[in-house]
């Protein structure tokens, strides 16, 4: 079955880089995402990346996949404190929303 | 655009008391999902509807939880009995109809339930 893992904390500090990994186990995902939680809130999809790209740049955002190892990675450029909240990496099968599996998060603290 | 909305934000209950949760999705959003995320975990599919037919319900757990989408519009999610471990975020998300492409879901800000 589908397994999706994420270390679960980062601290990195104001205006670093910040890099979030992710494994999952399933090959015949058809994208992978990123969401984020802030406190209290639901999740906001940050960015996705179809099964067949290696890499997706968004502004501040940039989306690594190795199809061959099964790790995705976030990098974060010039971090903020507003990035601190979870991150979530979660793929699915389908076209779109479809049955996502989620990590367990990787809480993301940036220090001033 | 008003995003999908759930009622309440927070519920306590005892143990064996029934509850329910109600979501609208965004307007013309065909797919409505409920996802339970426990606290330190990711979320996980209870139910999937498209319009108001159920599309996957593998993961919910049939004995106590149920959920409808009599109009093909809102949701409600019930448990009855509850159970301790059935304390956790209830997300509700939408998405326009799948197939032919990708499609977003969006998720509402969710219903806190803590089961004593």
């Amino acid at each position: 079955g589908e397994d999706v893992e994420q270390s679960l904390f980062l601290s990195v500090r104001e205006g670093d880089s910040s890099v979030i990994n992710c494994t999952y186990t399933d090959s015949s995902s058809t994208y992978l995402y990123w969401y984020k939680q802030e406190p209290g809130a639901g999740l906001q999809l940050l960015t996705y990346i179809f099964s067949n790209m290696d890499m997706k740049q968004d502004q501040r955002l940039t989306v690594l996949l190795n199809k061959k190892d099964k790790h995705l990675s976030l990098r974060i450029a010039d971090t903020q404190t507003g990035d601190s909240a979870i991150y979530f990496c979660a793929e699915s099968k389908g076209t779109g929303a479809n049955n996502l599996f989620f990590g367990t998060g990787t809480r993301l603290t940036v220090i001033p | 655009e008003a995003g999908v909305a759930q009622s309440p934000r927070y519920k306590i209950i005892e143990k064996r008391q029934s509850v329910a949760f109600w979501c609208n999705p965004i307007s013309g959003h065909a797919t409505l999902y409920w996802y339970q995320q426990i606290l330190g975990q990711g979320p996980k599919l209870l139910i999937q509807f498209q319009n108001n037919g159920v599309v996957d319900d593998s993961q919910l757990p049939k004995d106590r939880f149920s959920a409808e989408r009599l109009k093909g519009v809102d949701s409600t999610l019930k448990i009855q009995p509850a159970k301790l471990e059935d304390s956790a975020v209830y997300l509700c998300a939408s998405s326009l109809v799948e197939g032919g492409g990708y499609t977003e879901a969006f998720f509402g800000q969710g219903t806190r339930l803590t089961v004593v």
